[in-house]
């Protein structure tokens, strides 16, 4: 079972320069996030698709740009990169209805930028 | 504004011991409470949660959180721990809606 994967796992850009994150869920899962860990701040929510078709804005929500692609995959996008946006990425799929939005994460990718 | 947060950044306990890893909250109305588990280089994965019921919340592991609404805490126990259980633990709570808020995190050595 692969659950939630992402790709890539690292990443290292400089300022300015643009690049996709890319998430795929094989649960079946009707919900996907996108969260930026950073040290001492826990998760932070960046954008959410409630389902297929939707998405909504999160917590911090600037300098990024998400497409629900299908209900499997749901990808992240820095148009222009800043130092500020260095983090650990995750990805989580959920589905409220039936599991009170328990979520199930991916592994990460960690985005450096310099 | 709803809020999660966990007072410890770090908890040591040896094994054998006790552990307990706070949470509190504020959060509207009937709240729904989590707690996940982060290994190094990994994602997060769900311990447990509590939505209604019993007070006391039994999940993996090994390990139960009481939930407590009059100290609007949700703390997370497990009688005896283990080296294994060294980790980073985050508590979460939302309203049962899709944003659900993450605490800090509290980093947990258990010392053998």
């Amino acid at each position: 079972n692969a659950g939630v994967t992402q790709t890539p796992k690292f990443q290292v850009l400089k300022t300015g320069q643009s690049m996709t994150l890319q998430c795929a869920q094989d649960m079946n899962h009707n919900s996907m996030y996108w969260y930026r860990q950073d040290p001492g701040m826990g998760l932070r929510l960046i954008y959410y698709s409630a389902s297929e078709g939707t998405t909504d804005k999160g917590e911090v929500p600037n300098g990024y740009n998400v497409s629900r692609l299908n209900k499997r995959e749901f990808s992240l996008r820095l148009e222009s990169a800043a130092p500020s946006q260095t983090s650990v990425y995750f990805c989580a799929s959920s589905e409220p209805q039936l599991a009170k939005n328990i979520q199930y994460f991916g592994a990460g990718t960690r985005l450096s930028v310099l | 504004a709803q809020s999660v947060a966990q007072p410890e950044d770090q908890v040591n306990v040896a094994e054998g011991n006790p552990l307990t890893v706070k949470c509190t909250y504020s959060v509207s109305g009937n709240p729904y409470l989590f707690w996940y588990v982060q290994y190094p280089n990994r994602g997060l994965q769900f311990l447990l949660k509590y939505i209604t019921g019993d007070n006391l919340v039994k999940g993996s592991y090994g390990f139960e959180a009481e939930f407590n609404k009059s100290q609007t805490s949700f703390h997370l126990k497990k009688p005896s721990a283990l080296v294994s259980d060294s980790a980073l633990y985050f508590c979460a709570g939302g309203a049962g809606g899709f944003k659900t808020i993450f605490g800090a995190g509290t980093r947990l050595f258990v010392k053998a």
